[in-house]
């Protein structure tokens, strides 16, 4: 399986930009990326996901080298309610199998 | 919320005991997920379920089943509980299992086994 390559931690200032980043360098040309994130207590909840273009939803921004070797999440604005593990997953490519492969994720803090 | 739902939302029992996790899919969704989080082995993929029919399978033990009814509501059984099981376990849901279609998860059963 592709793996993913993450800070164990990262820490931003409320209101401030923050760029998580990921490495995926055994990448295959199917391979989905994925960002997923957990807050205390809670299941994992969607972020965002691509293939080889950069996307933008109304939570974050995800920014795909142009080799898809690594990517990173951009929260533009950081928010206390960001504080949360934020995993990079690359989607198991197996026909129509689409379970997740976890890693130990970011820690992202934010702070006041 | 997520729209998946898991029941209970705690379950305290002893070793060698057998429980039943119950997940709810999100209306529509066909396909179900199921996940293990442990402080040691972080969030594993245990099972998928499309339709009634088992698609995958993760690290799941031998002593763990799961399946999904016609409802398309799905059940984890766990057996011969050990205290290694300890655990939340995570139900997700899509509408067809691809691996390109964000997963929708549960709030978790929490299990602790003394």
């Amino acid at each position: 399986d592709a793996k993913t390559t993450q800070p164990n931690s990262m820490e931003s200032n409320e209101e401030e930009p923050v760029h998580l980043p990921c490495n995926h360098s055994t990448i295959s040309g199917t391979d989905y990326i994925h960002w997923y994130r957990q807050l205390p207590s809670q299941g994992p909840e969607y972020v965002i996901h691509g293939l080889t273009s950069n996307v933008n939803n109304r939570m974050a921004s995800l920014a795909i080298a142009e080799d898809r070797k690594s990517s990173t999440l951009i929260l533009h604005r950081a928010t206390l309610r960001d504080a949360a593990v934020y995993y990079c997953i690359l989607s198991f490519y197996g026909g129509s199998q689409g379970n997740l492969i976890f890693g130990k994720g970011t820690k992202l803090s934010v702070k006041p | 919320d997520s729209g998946v739902t898991q029941t209970p939302k705690h379950l305290i029992t002893a070793t060698g005991q057998r429980v039943t996790l119950r997940c709810s899919p999100r209306s529509g969704d066909l396909s179900v997920y199921w996940y293990q989080q442990s402080l040691d082995q972080g969030l594993q993929f245990l099972i998928q379920y499309y339709n009634g029919e088992e698609r995958a399978k993760g690290n799941i033990l031998e002593r763990f089943s799961a399946q999904q009814f016609p409802d398309l509501h799905s059940e984890l059984n766990l057996s011969s509980l050990e205290l290694g099981d300890s655990a939340l376990y995570f139900c997700a849901s899509n509408p067809s299992g691809g691996e390109w279609e964000t997963q929708y998860f549960g709030p978790g059963t929490r299990l602790l086994v003394l």
